[in-house]
């Protein structure tokens, strides 16, 4: 029963934003949203995560709707190496919470 | 040092052999995982330890035996696996103080074949 939806996969072309989009219709209220990527053959990475409010770090800006259904994972000024599976993850963000469960993922194709 | 280091990186086993896959931490995190990962899936969550306790253990197959010695140590041990177990395993370790932000910090991975 997965508690996110992200398309299989996206393009976008250089120097261009990429908007990757989650949806999480189920979310409950203590529940946030974290961003991961896996870059061929390497561990995942930690993007950024957030509850209700919109977040920016140096990687990217995370948006939230008001509803929380869904969210954006933007990357402002994508790089032929932002090319990697982008996973978006909802969980509890208590700190004795050791839960964290990946779905399948959106994987983003960065052109030249 | 914001490193988790796993060894080996590739390890080709048969059968009947008993391995061990190891993974290092020293953020001073008290959470540490273990992920298997196929070719084109997503990561597998099989176990995790908290406070060198286990947590969560999802029904993962007696062929595979964790281990947490320490709080900057996790071992997989390995014994008659079967080539379907052939996969990418990644160590994570996070922070579970109230300042942390939950973020997982990953491994390189192993990379296991069993012939």
């Amino acid at each position: 029963d997965a508690k996110t939806t992200q398309p299989p996969s996206m393009d976008c072309a250089e120097g261009r934003a990429a908007n990757l989009p989650c949806n999480h219709s189920t979310i409950s209220g203590n529940e946030y949203v974290y961003w991961y990527r896996q870059i061929h053959s390497q561990g995942p990475q930690y993007i950024i995560h957030g509850l209700k409010n919109n977040e920016t770090n140096e990687m990217a800006s995370l948006i939230i709707t008001e509803d929380r259904k869904s969210s954006t994972l933007i990357l402002p000024h994508a790089t032929l190496r932002d090319t990697a599976v982008y996973y978006c993850i909802v969980r509890v963000a208590l700190y004795n919470n050791n839960d964290m469960r990946f779905g399948a993922g959106t994987r983003l194709t960065v052109k030249p | 040092d914001t490193e988790v280091t796993q060894t080996p990186k590739h390890l080709v086993m048969g059968m009947t052999n008993k391995k061990s896959l190891k993974c290092e931490q020293h953020m001073g995190h008290r959470a540490m995982y273990w992920y298997k990962q196929k070719a084109k899936k997503p990561p597998e969550l099989m176990f995790v330890y908290s406070y060198e306790k286990l947590s969560i253990n999802e029904s993962v197959p007696s062929r595979f035996s964790p281990e947490c010695p320490n709080s900057s140590l996790l071992n997989l041990h390995l014994h008659a696996l079967q080539p379907e177990d052939s996969a990418l395993y990644l160590c994570a370790s996070r922070g579970v103080g109230l300042k942390n932000t939950g973020e997982l910090f990953f491994g390189e991975g192993s990379r296991l074949t069993v012939l």
